[in-house]
């Protein structure tokens, strides 16, 4: 069955203090990998796409990167506004003409001033 | 360019009531998916439509259905709410039905009580 993990669940870091977010995914065929910002009440925020491993993708403090099996999301030099959920998901190969994409539960990011 | 909207914002229905939750995709979109979400955890899938046609199913049940228009517009219906159908729900637009760097709209809290 095709999975999506996310780890940490919540992750609490100090300003300027960089880390990773992981997403591990099992998935019988990946077309593609999906990373997402989402904060409180609203729709998640589309920020990468990686179709292949070692494929690298950066945006302001936030770079993704992909392997056979994961996903990293690194975040370097932190600042409050980067507060969120981020969200990784995948979307499998053979669904025909349906493109259905499986998301992970997220990781809540805090950082603090 | 006009981003994906979703109305209303939020709702409260009895359990047992039908309800239509609405989305207006983004143009020159013509995929539209719906994602259901729980508190704390990511979007599950339910459907997608591409030219006015569903085009996968997640694992809902049939009093959950949908349709979409001519304009690339959406409705989710659900018939005989439950209580376990509290959630935001979430409308997702792409350009083709690849999925990738689907725009999500703000989502629709609905709350049944």
């Amino acid at each position: 069955e095709d999975q999506v993990t996310q780890s940490p669940e919540a992750l609490r870091l100090q300003e300027g203090e960089s880390s990773s977010l992981n997403c591990s995914y099992t998935v019988s065929g990946l077309r593609g990998l999906f990373w997402y910002r989402q904060d409180p009440g609203k729709g998640p925020e589309f920020l990468f796409t990686l179709y292949s491993a070692g494929e690298e993708k950066e945006k302001e403090r936030l770079k993704a990167t992909l392997t056979k099996k994961e996903s990293f999301l690194h975040i370097t030099a932190p600042k409050p506004e980067d507060s969120a959920t981020y969200l990784c998901a995948v979307q499998a190969e053979g669904y025909s003409s349906a493109s259905k994409i499986i998301f992970g539960s997220g990781t809540r990011l805090s950082i603090r001033p | 360019e006009t981003g994906v909207t979703q109305s209303p914002t939020h709702l409260i229905k009895t359990r047992g009531q039908q309800v239509t939750l609405r989305c207006s995709s983004q143009s020159g979109h013509n995929t539209v998916s719906w994602y259901q979400q729980a508190l704390g955890q990511g979007p599950q899938f339910i459907f997608q439509y591409y030219r006015e046609e569903e085009n996968g199913r997640g694992n809902f049940p049939p009093r959950f259905s949908g349709l979409q228009f001519p304009n690339y517009s959406s409705e989710l219906n659900v018939n005989a709410l439950e209580l376990d159908d509290s959630a935001l729900y979430l409308c997702a637009s792409s350009p083709r039905d690849r999925g990738y760097g689907y725009t999500f709209g703000s989502g629709t809290r609905l709350t049944v009580v």
